[in-house]
């Protein structure tokens, strides 16, 4: 099996750029998906296969990708995208699935 | 609108069985693979098991593996988990999810005596 390791938690200023980073052996084969998670919330969708939107994401929400390291980039992060994001991917078997640790973003 | 909703949840002691349904509505269910996720309180997202949309390749995470089994009916449009051998570490909101691209609201089992 692989592991996607996110840093816990990171802040950023009101309009200001946040970059989430997951980082994994299996992302150098699989791309990456990110979920964006409130409180007492289902997760929903905001990046597919490394950079894709899907309808009603806003476009400050963007995703790359370089070596066996993911990244969500929020562009003028607004006091809505204040929770909890999760990346997943493939594990290295391709047959299985795995989230990242999380990181809480608090947008100050 | 894609709907995808969890019900089956609820307390049960350690050892215990549960079955949790996903009934799904907006879409074709018969062209989509299926995945439950589960979030024990506080805690992430763990991927616990998949189905493909003929029930083909069928995938379990080694915590659950030979305890749960994962099934899906297109004729009824749902989703199944069988949860045998339950343990405290069991205890979890379980999310189905279509893909991954949507998920229902949860449903929380509670594995205690």
């Amino acid at each position: 099996s692989s592991e996607l390791t996110q840093d816990p938690a990171v802040s950023v200023a009101l309009g200001q750029t946040i970059r989430i980073t997951c980082q994994g052996d299996s992302l150098r084969t699989y791309y990456a998906n990110w979920y964006q998670q409130k409180p007492g919330q289902a997760p929903i969708l905001v990046i597919y296969s490394k950079n894709n939107r899907p309808s009603g994401i806003p476009d400050r929400f963007s995703g790359s990708s370089s070596g066996n390291t993911a990244s969500l980039t929020i562009t003028g992060a607004q006091a809505e995208d204040e929770a909890d994001y999760y990346c997943n991917s493939r594990d290295d078997s391709g047959n299985h699935y795995v989230f990242g640790t999380g990181t809480k973003v608090t947008v100050l | 609108e894609v709907q995808l909703v969890e019900s089956g949840g609820g307390l049960v002691q350690p050892g215990g069985s549960l079955t949790l349904s996903c009934a799904a509505s907006g879409f074709s269910f018969s062209s989509h693979s299926m995945n439950w996720v589960r979030q024990a309180p506080g805690k992430g997202l763990e991927w616990i098991s998949y189905i493909s949309r003929d029930s083909s390749s069928i995938y379990y995470a080694d915590s659950v593996r030979g305890r749960f089994t994962i099934s899906r009916d297109s004729a009824k449009n749902s989703l199944y988990l069988l949860m045998n051998s339950l343990r405290a570490d069991d205890t979890a909101v379980y999310y189905c999810a279509r893909q991954f691209d949507d998920w229902g609201q949860g449903t929380l089992v509670t594995v205690s005596s």
